[in-house]
């Protein structure tokens, strides 16, 4: 079953908009949320995290919203770059008793900054 | 740069080989993990390391895969008996070992198998 889930495959944004990415999950389990930037043939690169005791983390242009009663969390890149434009996939995990947190992830959301 | 780094980061075999991946995760990261993403699709939890200690595996490593950690340090992900379905990325990640925390991912080994 799919825990996570990004339910749009792309996002097209003018630079200097506002992007709004959106990531739902099913597992109550789930603490702790992490958004990953991803380029072709690259790993993934950490952009910003969010812990379920929190509604909201800033870093620079990127802010994480998280909604616990929704289930439902997203990211904001104000203002979007050219540069911005990859791949983004959400990811979720929680701290397993004997420690480690496996990540979850969404199938991602490609966006695309047209300058 | 003291990032994850994973060699090599492609390879091309054919189906019945077997095939081995290296990954050297940052220096003081006590875990180690490894993930698969095929196209159009998030990467998939495989396997996780504590120092040396294989701690969780999925379902999705069947008997063919087999991942090792013998010293706490580096990681091997050997595929024995590789089939079409094996090709895809295979990630290496790393985290400092302290409760909810970031995964730092390498460049990842892109395998192909014909």
């Amino acid at each position: 079953d799919q825990q996570v889930k990004q339910n749009s495959p792309s996002l097209s944004v003018q630079e200097g908009r506002i992007s709004i990415l959106n990531c739902d999950y099913t597992n109550s389990m789930f603490d702790y949320f992490l958004w990953y930037k991803k380029y072709p043939a690259e790993g993934p690169t950490f952009l910003i995290s969010i812990s379920s005791i929190k509604d909201k983390n800033e870093d620079g242009r990127f802010t994480v919203f998280l909604n616990k009663s929704a289930k439902h969390l997203s990211l904001h890149i104000v203002p979007s770059q050219p540069g911005d434009s990859a791949v983004y996939f959400c990811a979720a995990s929680w701290v397993r008793d004997f420690g480690g947190n496996k990540l979850v992830f969404g199938a991602g959301t490609i966006l695309r900054v047209k300058s | 740069d003291t990032g994850v780094s994973q060699d090599p980061r492609h390879k091309i075999t054919k189906r019945g080989q077997n095939v081995t991946f290296r990954c050297d995760p940052i220096s003081e990261h006590n875990r180690l993990y490894w993930y698969r993403q095929t196209l159009g699709q998030g990467p998939e939890f495989l396997t996780y390391f504590q120092n040396e200690a294989q701690l969780e595996k999925s379902r999705l490593l069947s008997d063919r895969f087999s991942a090792e950690r013998p010293k706490g340090s580096f990681s091997t992900l050997e595929i024995q008996r590789t089939e079409q379905g094996d090709s895809a990325m295979y990630l290496c990640a790393s985290s400092l070992g302290v409760g909810q925390e970031t995964q730092y991912f390498g460049p990842g080994t892109r395998l192909l198998v014909l």
